[in-house]
Order: C-alpha cells, then structure tokens, then sequence
C-alpha cells in the first residue's frame, strides 16, 4: 500500500532559524512528488514538483529535494510570514498520496 | 480568473439529509477531483474525473456520489449524510494527471461540512 509519512508533525521556529521537513514515500511507481503549502482555512497551494532522484527546485526561502526514498524541504532564514502546514504528496499512476502534513509556525 | 470555486463553503447537516457540493474552474482543465481533510489523517481522494461525462472511484468513495456533465462543473453528492462524513471538502483540477510539465493540482478553498 502506498504511504507518505511527514515528520515533524509540527515544529517552531524563530525567525531566521533554518531548518527541513520531510517526507518519506512507499510507493510502486513514483511518477512525481508534490510539495503543497495549506494557510488555515484554504485550500493546498502547489509549491513545487520532483520527478526523479536528485532534483532539486527553490523558491525563495524553500528548496525542495528529492532521493529515491525521501524528500525535504529546506526553509533558509523562515519569516514569519512562512507559518503554514506543508503537504507532500506522490503521484502514483493517477492519483496523488498525501502526507498528513507538517505544521510550520515561525516566530519574529 | 477566478481558478477553482466551491459552494457552499459552510453546511451542517442532519444525519440523514442529503446535499450537494458545487465545484467549478475556469482554467479549461481535463481533470478534476474532490477530497476529504480530516485531521491528522491528510487529504484523501473521494472520486475523481479525467473528462466530461466520466467518474472514477478514489480512496473513500464509499457514501458518495459524483457527476461531471460539464467540462468545467463537477459536483459531490452525499445521499444520506453520517456523522463520519463530517470534514473539510476539497476541490481541485489539474491540465493532466501525470507524465507532463502541468499536473499540479489547483485546488479550491474548501467546504467544511458538519453532520449531527
């Protein structure tokens, strides 16, 4: 059975204070991994996409990697403004696995 | 563009009732698929479509029903709602599934329904 596993569940940081998340995937056929950032009360907003072993993709602050079992997210010097929960999610075939997420809250 | 919209975005309903939730996008997408967010659990695929006048079963489909008689609408229906069907609805749509550039999904903000 495909799984995605998130871990921390939840972290705190101070502003400034770099840190990742991960995201560990079983799954038959990995077509792709989704990063998804989820403000309280909307909907998941697509960061970023990783499709093979040693990808990598920034955007700004984040920078998403990629290894035959596992992902991370670095956030270089978080701002508060980067407080969200962080979705993984895997493509497999045709539908999207996803992590119950990490919880990121960054304190000024 | 307004991207992908949900009505209502709030409903409490009573054991039993029924409902129907509205999605629609303005992005000409194939694919289209409704979710459910409960915590700590991650968002889980209810049902999903690749095309006008087609559904497919997700993970939990189990108490639901869809149709997409239009390209851009795709609707959630709960025949006799349960408690357990108590959660936060999502909707989205992607260009394709897999196997190119444009295959994230666009998702909409949400319904959070309530079941007594």
């Amino acid at each position: 059975e495909d799984q995605v596993t998130q871990s921390p569940e939840a972290l705190r940081l101070q502003e400034g204070e770099s840190s990742s998340l991960n995201c560990s995937y079983t799954v038959s056929g990995l077509r792709g991994l989704f990063w998804y950032r989820q403000d309280p009360g909307k909907g998941p907003e697509f960061l970023f996409t990783l499709y093979s072993a040693g990808e990598e993709k920034e955007k700004e602050r984040l920078k998403a990697t990629l290894t035959k079992k596992e992902s991370f997210l670095h956030i270089t010097a978080p701002k508060p403004e980067d407080s969200a929960t962080y979705l993984c999610a895997v493509l497999n075939g045709n539908k999207l696995v996803f992590g119950a997420g990490t919880i990121l809250r960054v304190k000024s | 563009n307004a991207g992908v919209t949900q009505t209502p975005k709030f409903r409490v309903l009573k054991t039993g009732q029924s409902m129907t939730l509205l999605c629609a996008q303005d992005m000409n997408h194939e694919y289209m698929y409704w979710y459910r967010q409960d915590p700590g659990m991650g968002l889980r695929l209810i049902h999903y479509s690749v095309g006008e006048g087609t559904t497919a079963k997700g993970e939990v489909p189990d108490g639901y029903n869809v149709s997409r008689l239009k390209k851009q609408n795709f609707l959630l229906g709960l025949e006799s709602a349960a408690p357990s069907q108590t959660s936060v609805y999502f909707c989205a749509s992607s260009y394709s599934i897999w196997g190119s550039s444009y295959n994230e999904q666009f998702f909409g903000p949400g319904t959070r329904l309530t079941v007594l």
